[in-house]
């Protein structure tokens, strides 16, 4: 079946600019995670959703970023007034109801350069 | 605080032969779930293996096996009979519920 998917694969944009990344999990996994990975780093977590649900957003770096995922599949990660800071690969990550034991399955990533 | 440790910046292994990437780990929390991903150069990560808290014996899957020593907080990776194909990065990671992964071990495989 289809893996999680995430578009677009590269962005580059300008400091100051928003931007939107879309995530799309295997179907019927009704958890979805975002990750921030930069150069050399393993990935850091940024906010999790269980269904439509953000279950927890403690690992957004502050209120430049958002997510939701309005029907509990597809979800888009928003960062307002990028920094070249922002510039890492975001990851996104789905596994089937969310708890400890469940495997995340990994997307592709998208890679954000800030200029 | 919850904490993944990979304490071996790069691996190198010939063919053929078996290497272990390390992995320590802390929490307090007695139940939690320990994965190793793999990421080549093309960035997906891929997931390898996992084994619960409360499992009694070690997960396999294949080439690879998670040693699992609880007390110690070490849950390494064994890959046996190394192939060129598994030069790549590689995390570990512990789930509370989001996952946790330590900065990486890069193997390099040689012919």
């Amino acid at each position: 079946g289809a893996g999680v998917s995430q578009t677009p694969s590269n962005k580059v944009t300008e400091k100051g600019k928003y931007v939107e990344l879309r995530c799309d999990p295997i179907s019927g996994h009704t958890a979805l995670y975002w990750y921030r990975q930069s150069l050399g780093q393993g990935p850091e977590f940024l906010i999790y959703f269980q269904g439509t649900g953000a279950a927890d957003d403690s690992g957004l770096p502050n209120d430049r970023f958002f997510a939701v995922r309005p029907e509990g599949s597809v979800s888009t990660l928003k960062i307002q007034r990028t920094e070249r800071g922002d510039s890492a690969v975001y990851l996104c990550a789905s596994s089937p109801g969310g708890g400890r034991t469940d495997t995340q399955y990994f997307g592709p990533g998208t890679r954000l350069t800030v200029l | 605080a919850q904490k993944i440790t990979q304490t071996q910046p790069g691996m190198f292994v010939q063919e053929k032969e078996a290497v272990t990437l390390d992995c320590t780990y802390d929490t307090s929390d007695p139940s939690y779930g320990l994965f190793w991903y793999k990421q080549p150069s093309s960035g997906e990560m891929i997931f390898l293996i996992y084994q619960g808290s409360y499992d009694q014996q070690n997960a396999t899957e294949g080439r690879y096996s998670l040693n699992f020593q609880k007390a110690r907080k070490s849950a390494n990776l064994v890959i046996s009979a190394s192939q060129l194909g598994d030069s790549a990065m590689y995390f570990c990671a512990m789930s509370l519920r989001a996952l946790i992964f330590g900065k990486g071990t890069t193997l390099s495989v040689s012919s």
